[in-house]
């Protein structure tokens, strides 16, 4: 089974910010939180990671809380092309992608 | 693009025959997994290589599956009699540090 809980959808407005949830109340000391999405028909697509410290990047930013058991994902000016299936998982990192990725959360994001 | 390739894209077998797919990971990544995926759910972790050594194996990996890495580099994944049950998305990823990255994957047809 997934060790992380999602919502299986949600929408948001183009040029609003999405906000993804994601629960992983069991969540060990030396897992990081990854985030990837997957458009359809197409491999995952790597979005960003974290251990502990909220993270951003140019696509998105992960907001951790302070006892890890759960995050959001949050995509600052949604687009069209935002729309995809987002996958939390909980991993060790390296040597730790050996995991199930539940069904994560479809995300609309209408015009 | 990853820099993960992936072949061939798309196959459709008959029941019964062999298939066996390719994929190329990125050049200086050590580790490579195998992942398979089903219309409607997430990927499901099968087997995971560092360097030549596959290290782990999924129970959803039947007798009937094998994956190989020679010298490090590219992996093959055969399936041997296949199944109607076969049909899904293949996804190979591979890793150096914390990041996985995912090729575009191989769509299996049994029919």
């Amino acid at each position: 089974d997934a060790k992380t809980t999602q919502p299986p959808s949600m929408d948001c407005a183009e040029g609003r910010a999405a906000n993804l949830p994601c629960n992983h109340s069991t969540i060990s000391g030396n897992e990081y939180v990854y985030w990837y999405r997957q458009i359809h028909s197409q491999g995952p697509q790597y979005i960003i990671h974290g251990l502990k410290n909220n993270e951003t990047n140019e696509m998105a930013s992960l907001i951790i809380t302070e006892d890890r058991k759960s995050s959001t994902l949050i995509l600052p000016h949604a687009t069209l092309r935002d729309t995809a299936v987002y996958y939390c998982i909980v991993e060790e990192g390296a040597g730790g992608f050996k995991t199930i990725f539940g069904a994560g959360t479809r995300l609309f994001v209408k015009a | 693009d990853t820099g993960v390739s992936q072949d061939p894209r798309h196959k459709i077998t008959k029941r019964g025959q062999n298939v066996t797919f390719r994929c190329d990971p990125i050049s200086e990544h050590n580790r490579l997994y195998w992942y398979r995926q089903t219309l409607g759910q997430g990927p499901e972790f099968l087997t995971y290589f560092q360097n030549e050594a596959q290290l782990e194996k999924s129970r959803l990996l039947s007798d009937r599956f094998s994956a190989e890495r020679p010298k490090g580099s590219f992996s093959t994944l055969e399936i041997q009699r296949t199944e109607q049950g076969d049909s899904a998305m293949y996804l190979c990823a591979s890793q150096l540090n914390t990041e996985a990255f995912f090729g575009q994957g191989t769509r299996l047809t049994v029919v």
